[in-house]
């Protein structure tokens, strides 16, 4: 079973910095089949990023998402307040894994 | 617009059984496969199973093969997602999350169910 790590566990920043989340997968993996989603408390989690750079429908620019093989990247350009959240990368397609998950918290 | 709505809140004694709703709305339901995922309190995301809405067939994940079983009713538009031999530790939240059959990711997601085993 391939395995999702994320990085860094939770990250400390503040509204209008860039954020750099990772994604590490055990093995390669299809690029088609990479998703990022966001979840704030109480609710239920948000697909940003599909095939692992495609942005979901009504997705602000500033979310993006890059990277093929192993290793993975959500890049959020410009911090907004709304964006402080959970974000975790998925796997789909074949199997269907959840990495444990990035904190983004306000510093 | 495009929505899934679940059932209520439930709570079970272990050794029950539950069964969670989750009916979509806005879409053509037989087009696209529904997934279930669970989140314990605090933690992350686990896949659980998904039915295909338009043939009907199933696939598990092998922690729950044997205790969980998804069905669906197209004339309701709704799948089905029921957990047997309920334990304390499927206290979690579930949800549902469609994925289109011609490809694509988990694009909208229910909008969670809350349940909870204890005696």
């Amino acid at each position: 079973e391939i395995v999702l790590t994320q990085a860094p566990g939770t990250l400390s920043l503040s509204p209008g910095e860039r954020a750099t989340l990772s994604c590490r997968a055990s093995q390669s993996v299809s690029s088609s089949s990479l998703a990022w989603h966001q979840q704030k408390p109480g609710q239920a989690p948000r697909l940003l990023i599909y095939g692992a750079s495609s942005r979901a429908t009504g997705i602000p620019d500033r979310f993006s998402g890059s990277g093929s093989g192993t290793d993975f990247t959500l890049t959020i350009s410009r911090l907004e307040p709304e964006d402080f959240a959970v974000y975790y990368c998925q796997l789909y397609g074949s199997s269907y894994t959840f990495g444990q998950g990035t904190k983004l918290e306000i510093k | 617009q495009v929505q899934l709505v679940q059932s209520g809140a439930e709570v079970k004694k272990p050794g029950a059984s539950v069964k969670v709703s989750c009916k979509g709305s806005g879409y053509t339901f037989t087009n696209y496969v529904m997934h279930w995922v669970r989140q314990a309190p605090g933690q992350s995301l686990e896949w659980m199973g998904w039915i295909n809405a338009g043939s009907g067939n199933t696939k598990y994940s092998q922690k729950f093969q044997g205790r969980v079983t998804i069905t669906r009713d197209t004339s309701a538009s709704t799948a089905f997602m029921d957990l047997s031999s309920l334990r304390y530790e499927d206290t979690a939240v579930y949800f549902c999350a469609r994925l289109p059959t011609f490809g694509g990711a988990f694009d909208v997601w229910g909008q969670g169910t809350m349940v909870t085993v204890s005696s």
